[in-house]
């Protein structure tokens, strides 16, 4: 069956540190994979989006890849701040065209100042 | 813009009561999805719409849930009769246009507790 798996433990970083959160999918073949966050209380937002043809993709401290070889995606925060403290989403796109999305159950970054 | 709006935004019934959930998507956008997140499961879609139109509800779980949208600018989703394992965080979110690459919008979710 169709699998994301996102460290479900959280993530403890310093200040000014590059986090690292890993999103990984077997029995799949998306075409886009997206992530998100999520603050307690509230709604996810969208962050990114990226392509199975893009091997990376950039907004400003953000960084997103892609390996369709591994499964697996990689979100990058750098120069973190307390600000970035949330629970993140990786969500692939379940089908062709289905515009269905399956979402992980993220992991929550905790940037300690 | 005001964004995705759900009401209410807590819900706590007893088991056996109908529950209805209610969105209003962003103007102009024309798919809507309704989304039940738990800690054990995550979030999980349970129903899209299309211009008005379910397009997929493999994800609704029961036939005790159902899901409507009358027009571009409302949808509801009721459970009845709710059951304490129905209590989730339940999202709503809309996209403009019908592309895989379009980002969804979410509500701020409507937290429901059935005792």
């Amino acid at each position: 069956s169709q699998k994301i798996e996102q460290n479900s433990e959280a993530l403890n970083i310093q200040e000014g540190k590059t986090a690292t959160l890993t999103c990984n999918y077997t029995n799949y073949s998306p075409a886009y994979l997206q992530w998100y966050r999520q603050d307690p209380g509230r709604g996810p937002v969208f962050l990114l989006l990226i392509r199975e043809n893009e091997k990376e993709k950039r907004k400003e401290r953000l960084k997103v890849t892609f390996d369709t070889t591994l499964k697996q995606s990689l979100f990058h925060i750098t120069a973190s701040q307390p600000a970035d403290s949330a629970t993140y989403l990786c969500a692939l796109e379940q089908g062709s065209g289905t515009y269905k999305y399956i979402f992980g159950t993220g992991t929550r970054l905790k940037v300690l100042a | 813009d005001a964004g995705v709006i759900q009401s209410p935004r807590h819900e706590v019934t007893e088991m056996g009561q109908e529950v209805t959930l209610r969105c209003k998507p962003i103007s102009g956008h024309n798919s809507l999805f309704w989304y039940r997140q738990t800690m054990m499961r995550g979030l999980e879609l349970l129903i899209y719409f299309n211009n008005n139109v379910p397009i997929d509800d493999s994800g609704m779980p029961e036939d005790r849930f159902s899901a409507k949208m009358p027009n571009a600018s409302f949808s509801t989703l009721k459970i009845q009769p709710s059951e304490p394992r129905d209590s989730a965080v339940y999202f709503c979110a809309s996209i403009l246009g019908q592309g895989s690459y379009n980002e969804q919008f979410f509500g701020p979710g409507t937290r429901l507790t059935v005792l």
